[in-house]
């Protein structure tokens, strides 16, 4: 079993949309969670980044981190299709490296 | 956001040369970087942890004879991929972690082909 786990994807959703992305770990450890977006060939941009447990807002995004669960999802509201890109969850202990879920592929339609 | 510089961001050589790949941490200080390798559809890879003023540290499986990590200040770091060979073409991509939050800022990625 990895330690995150998120689902590949693709997801596809019309513009306007809410869009939930999800990830789930197996370590209690993590105390910090970070969402990245990577447009193709291009390096990962972070987004948000959130400290143990709560909700997190900026803009359109809302981060929500739920550590008795081992569960954190990005919201986007409103999706645009320049929203398309792969999403990554990542998350790590302080001061140890950060471990990756696999990504979600995003297509929003006009 | 904290921006971290990467050069070239596309490189084509041929078999058997030796290719060095530049990562700057533009407005900050950054003790410690990171070297990933991404294929098409997959995630990032985890090469080797960059230490400035000390050697990398290397992930099982990556040979650092192959990829040469140099660290030699608190704002560059250089990959080095020596003798490539196709199969090492790839997207490399490296990162920088900003104190004392932790968060990490990428690069925008290095394409490597090699003919």
């Amino acid at each position: 079993q990895k330690e995150v786990e998120q689902d590949p994807g693709p997801l596809s959703v019309p513009e306007g949309a809410i869009v939930s992305l999800n990830c789930t770990y197996s370590n209690s450890a993590f105390q910090y969670f970070m969402w990245y977006r990577q447009y193709s060939r291009k390096g990962p941009e972070l987004l948000m980044y959130t400290y143990s447990s709560g909700n997190k807002e900026d803009g359109r995004f809302t981060a929500q981190v739920d550590k008795s669960s081992k569960y954190i999802s990005l919201f986007i509201r409103d999706s645009q299709p320049s929203d398309s890109a792969t999403y990554l969850c990542a998350m790590n202990n302080a001061g140890n490296m950060l471990t990756f879920g696999g990504g979600t592929r995003l297509m929003v339609k006009p | 956001g904290a921006v971290v510089s990467q050069h070239p961001s596309w490189v084509i050589c041929k078999s058997g040369t030796s290719v060095k790949i530049e990562c700057r941490s533009l407005d900050f200080q950054a003790t410690t970087m990171f070297w990933y390798r991404q294929f098409p559809k997959q995630s990032l890879m985890l090469m080797a942890t960059s230490n400035e003023g000390s050697k990398a540290t290397y992930e099982q499986g990556v040979e650092k004879d192959k990829f040469l990590i140099n660290h030699a200040s608190l704002t560059l770091s250089t990959l080095t991929v020596t003798s490539a060979h196709p199969e090492d073409s790839s997207f490399y991509i490296c990162s920088a972690r900003i104190q004392p939050t932790g968060e990490l800022f990428f690069g925008e990625g290095s394409r490597l082909t090699v003919l």
